[in-house]
C-alpha cells in the first residue's frame, strides 16, 4: 500500500521553542493531508486539513497561530507547534489520501511524531 | 457538530469467542465508514471499511455492519486471537482518503489466553 512518513517519530523540546514535524507521500502525491492530534489512551482529534498550494482549514479551537500548516508541495505538508508548552506533548499524527488521479480509496496514516515539551 | 460515539470503552473476551464494537455517528451526509486498529505507539491500521451503498461486509474473521437509517455501524470479530488485543477506533466521513475522518472514542480489546 501507499506510504506516509512522518518526521521525526518523537522529539522532546523546551518550552518556548518551536518544532516542526513533517509528513511525507513517500510514493504518490496528496493534495490534501489531514493532521490530527492524539493524547494518551484517547481518539484521534482533527486538529486541520491540508490543502497543498493553499491555506490550511483548522477545526474548532485549534489555534492556527500556533500550529502552523504548510502544504507546499504534493508530498510534503509541515506542522509547526510554536512556542510549544507542557500541555501540547502529544501525539500527533497525519494522514494523506492515495487516491491521485482516481476515486479516493483510503487514508494513510503516518507513524506518528510523539512531542514532549519539558 | 460531527460525532462519533463508540461503546465499549474497554472489552475483554475469552481467546476464541466473538467480540463486538459499536459506533453511532451523527452526520447523514457520511457515507464511508472505516475500522482501524491501533497498537500502542504505532500508527492506525485500517482492518475493514463499509460505504452506505452496502449493509454488511465481511473479510475473513472480520465483518463490519450498517443501520444508516439508525446511524449505527458495528464491528465484529469472530474466534478472537490474542494478537486481536489493541485499540480499535471507527471512524465517519463523507468519502474515504479525501475527506475528513471523524473518529470514534476507541475501544480497547483484551483477548484472554
Amino acid at each position: 500500500g501507499a506510504v506516509v512518513s512522518q518526521h521525526p517519530s518523537w522529539v522532546i523540546c523546551k518550552s518556548g521553542t518551536s518544532v516542526k514535524i513533517e509528513c511525507r507521500s513517500l510514493d504518490f502525491q496528496a493534495t490534501t493531508m489531514f493532521w490530527y492530534r492524539q493524547f494518551p489512551k484517547q481518539s484521534l482529534m482533527l486538529m486541520a486539513t491540508s490543502n497543498e498550494g493553499s491555506k490550511a482549514t483548522y477545526e474548532q479551537g485549534v489555534e492556527k497561530d500556533k500550529f502552523l500548516i504548510n502544504h507546499a508541495s504534493l508530498t510534503l505538508s509541515t506542522l509547526t507547534v510554536t512556542s510549544a508548552h507542557p500541555e501540547d506533548s502529544s501525539f500527533y499524527i497525519c494522514s494523506a489520501d492515495a487516491g491521485t488521479g482516481g476515486p479516493s480509496t483510503e487514508a494513510f496514516f503516518g507513524q506518528g511524531t510523539r512531542l514532549t515539551v519539558v | 457538530g460531527e460525532n462519533v460515539e463508540q461503546h465499549p470503552s474497554t472489552l475483554s473476551v475469552q481467546e476464541g469467542d466473538s467480540a463486538v464494537i459499536k459506533c453511532t455517528y451523527s452526520d447523514s451526509a457520511s457515507n464511508y465508514f472505516p475500522w482501524y486498529k491501533q497498537e500502542l505507539g504505532k500508527r492506525p491500521q485500517l482492518i475493514i471499511d463499509i460505504r452506505s451503498n452496502v449493509g454488511e461486509k465481511k473479510d475473513q474473521r472480520i465483518a463490519v455492519t450498517l443501520n444508516k437509517t439508525a446511524k449505527h455501524f458495528s464491528l465484529h470479530i469472530t474466534e478472537t486471537q490474542p494478537e486481536d488485543s489493541a485499540v480499535y477506533f471507527c471512524a465517519a466521513s463523507k468519502g474515504p482518503g479525501t475527506y475528513k475522518y471523524i473518529f470514534g472514542t476507541g475501544t480497547r480489546l483484551k483477548v484472554l489466553a
